[in-house]
């Protein structure tokens, strides 16, 4: 069936450092790939999406990568904020779809 | 603009009881889509709803249902509960007209099932 899966359930990081999550996804018809960052206590916030005719795209200190070849994606967060921690979850609905299937999600946790 | 508002945030009901849960989407959005998050099985999605029809539906059994109002607030109700219901329940609204893309999540439900 299809799957969007995270590559680690938690990544711990230092204040200031660069994060990479990392996501696969099964399904090559998905067209349509978005990152949210969910907070303690609260709902998934929506960070940024990328269109499969994209391999990169940028916005304020994250960057999202895609390599459709390997089915892959990626969420870069630069000089880590403690704001930052939360879980992340990549998404993606499946081909013939709208409606997002969401990976498991990585817990970020960054260190002071 | 307010954002997406759940009610209740959290309740506690025992098995064989119902539930239902409501959610008042961002002004303006027509759609809105309801998941269920726990632990073990991360984001599920239940169903989604626009202008009073419901055009997905998840893999979950005829328990979980819902509806949407002329308003575009919605409920989900949630009859003869079992223990793994315990969950959070996430209401989420698009000002698309389908709900991919960003979509605006509320704080939830935390249904927790005795």
């Amino acid at each position: 069936g299809e799957s969007v899966g995270l590559h680690l359930p938690t990544l711990s990081v230092q204040e200031g450092d660069n994060s990479i999550i990392n996501c696969a996804y099964s399904n090559s018809a998905s067209d349509y790939f978005i990152w949210y960052k969910q907070e303690s206590g609260k709902g998934p916030q929506f960070i940024i999406d990328i269109r499969s005719n994209m391999d990169k795209r940028q916005g304020q200190r994250v960057t999202v990568l895609l390599n459709k070849t390997v089915k892959h994606l990626s969420l870069q967060i630069a000089a880590t904020q403690p704001g930052d921690s939360a879980v992340y979850f990549c998404a993606a609905p499946p081909g013939g779809s709208y409606i997002p299937t969401f990976g498991r999600g990585t817990s970020l946790i960054v260190h002071p | 603009k307010a954002g997406v508002t759940q009610t209740p945030r959290y309740l506690i009901k025992t098995r064989g009881q119902q539930v239902t849960l409501s959610c008042s989407p961002i002004s303006g959005h027509r759609s809105v889509s309801w998941y269920q998050q726990t632990p073990g099985q991360g984001l599920q999605f239940l169903f989604e709803y626009f202008s009073e029809t419901q055009r997905n539906k998840g893999n979950f059994p005829g328990r979980f249902s819902g509806r949407q109002f002329s308003n575009s607030r919605s409920e989900m109700n949630v009859s003869t509960l079992e223990l793994g219901d315990s969950a959070l329940y996430l209401c989420a609204s698009s000002d698309r007209d389908r709900a991919s893309g960003e979509l605006f999540f509320g704080e939830g439900s935390r249904l927790t099932v005795l």
